[in-house]
């Protein structure tokens, strides 16, 4: 069973600053099964990135995706207030059927 | 607009039983698999268990396996989770998702949960 480790647990930033968010898997997972989601308090789950690199619909190019193998990384250029949240990466494994979360990296102002 | 929109959570005694809905709207709902998410207060996210688009096929976390079921009425656009002894550690709230499938910039085929529901908050307690 695959295991997705999020690092740091919480990110204390100031607007304005990069994030780099890491996500890293236990074992190799493909990339087109890569997902990043961003929740904010009392909200559901959004989708932001998909196949590692690619934005969903209406999600602003601060934010950008990349990696593969075991090692995946989002990163939100210059935050907004907006981006303070939890962020959750995600991946689907086949063998059998299976989506697994990682456990979560919180973005909070400092 | 597409929308998904949970009912039936509620309070239930350790052993009792719960059936969630999900009713869709604003898009094909027979075309898509959907899945349960939850979230215990302050925790992250665990996929529950998914079905395909005719209903034909399903498969569950090994927490829930054999307690719960995963089914779904196409011509009502609703999807449903019934629970069955329930335990404290299934108290969450409970997400319903759509997951799209879509070919990435190398060709190969992905899926990504692109649209949730609200949410519905199950709680396990006497």
């Amino acid at each position: 069973e695959i295991v997705l480790t999020q690092s740091p647990g919480t990110l204390s930033l100031s607007p304005g600053e990069r994030a780099t968010l890491s996500c890293r898997a236990s074992q190799s997972v493909s990339s087109s099964y890569l997902a990043w989601y961003q929740q904010k308090p009392g909200q559901a789950p959004r989708l932001l990135i998909y196949g590692a690199s690619s934005r969903a619909t209406g999600i602003p190019d601060r934010f950008s995706g990349s990696g593969s193998g075991t090692d995946f990384t989002l990163t939100i250029s210059r935050l907004e207030p907006e981006d303070f949240a939890v962020y959750y990466c995600q991946q689907y494994g086949s063998s059998p059927p299976k989506w697994t979360f990682g456990q979560g990296t919180k973005v909070e102002i400092k | 607009e597409v929308q998904l929109v949970e009912s039936g959570g509620g309070l239930v005694q350790p052993g009792g039983s719960l059936r969630l809905s999900c009713a869709a709207s604003g898009f094909t709902f027979s075309s898509y698999w959907m899945h349960w998410v939850r979230q215990a207060p302050g925790k992250g996210l665990v996929w529950v268990s998914r079905i395909n688009s005719d209903g034909s096929s399903t498969s569950y976390a090994d927490s829930v396996k054999g307690r719960f079921t995963i089914s779904r009425d196409n011509a009502k656009n609703t999807l449903y989770l019934q629970m069955n002894s329930l335990r404290a550690e299934d108290t969450a709230v409970y997400y319903c998702a759509r997951v799209e499938y879509y070919y990435d910039s190398s060709g190969s085929l992905g899926n990504a949960f692109d649209i949730w529901g609200q949410g519905t908050m199950v709680t396990v307690s006497s």
